[in-house]
């Protein structure tokens, strides 16, 4: 299947500084990505969809300020956690389509 | 909105027995089904998926059903094996997919398959 790279895999930060997450699709071109969280035994809940060239459409109760997308080519998408504060602190996983949606390695984000 | 219900959480079963594990979801434009299997700490992997023209997809071992009427579909595993442990997802798209749907997601069933 296709190949969709995430990068960090893991991360710790302190509370107030920012984290970007890298999400690649290495072998095929992704106009369209996905942006999702999932805490521990629970399932993955869609933040937002990323758009190549335009904005991100963001899930109702998501805070596009805090989580920013860019998109800026048809194979990577990164998402900023802004501030982060230790409520942030979860398995963010990305995901990209061609017929299937293939995932990338999710990051762990521990924010202290 | 749309909303995807999984059952059961939890699943054990006997090494060779099958599993089931069913889901229904509610948006009616929905029309591919994948489901997947995540290990501990990975990323959810694609085992099978299903779009709303067929009712029954195979696999080796594994096979989805699909009734689209009653918005159900179910993942089918026979002859279970150990290493078929993990935790399995399903899924519908938000709406009718195309190259770049967003998927909805089950809560998940942890399949425990014991030797």
């Amino acid at each position: 299947g296709a190949v969709v790279s995430q990068h960090p895999s893991w991360v710790i930060c302190k509370s107030g500084t920012s984290v970007k997450i890298e999400c690649r699709s290495l072998d095929f071109q992704a106009t369209t990505m996905f942006w999702y969280r999932q805490f521990p035994k629970q399932s993955l809940m869609l933040m937002a969809t990323s758009n190549e060239g335009s904005k991100a459409t963001y899930e109702q109760g998501v805070e596009k300020d805090k989580f920013l997308i860019n998109h800026a080519s048809l194979t990577l998408s990164t998402l900023t956690v802004t501030s982060a504060h230790p409520e942030d602190s979860s398995f963010y996983i990305c995901s990209a389509s061609e017929v299937a949606a293939f995932f990338g390695q999710g990051t762990r984000l521990t924010v202290v | 909105g749309e909303n995807v219900e999984q059952h059961p959480s939890t699943l054990s079963v006997q090494e060779g027995d099958s599993a089931v594990i069913k889901c229904t979801y509610s948006d009616s434009a929905s029309n591919y089904f994948p489901w997947y299997k995540q290990e501990l700490g990975k990323r959810p992997q694609l085992i099978i998926d299903i779009r709303s023209n067929v009712g029954e997809k195979k696999d080796q071992r594994i096979a989805v059903t699909l009734n689209k009427t009653a918005k159900h579909f179910s993942l089918h595993i026979t002859e279970t094996q150990p290493e078929d442990s993990a935790v399995y997802f399903c899924a519908a798209s938000k709406g009718a997919n195309q190259a770049g749907t967003a998927l909805i997601f089950g809560k998940g069933t942890t399949l425990s398959v014991s030797s």
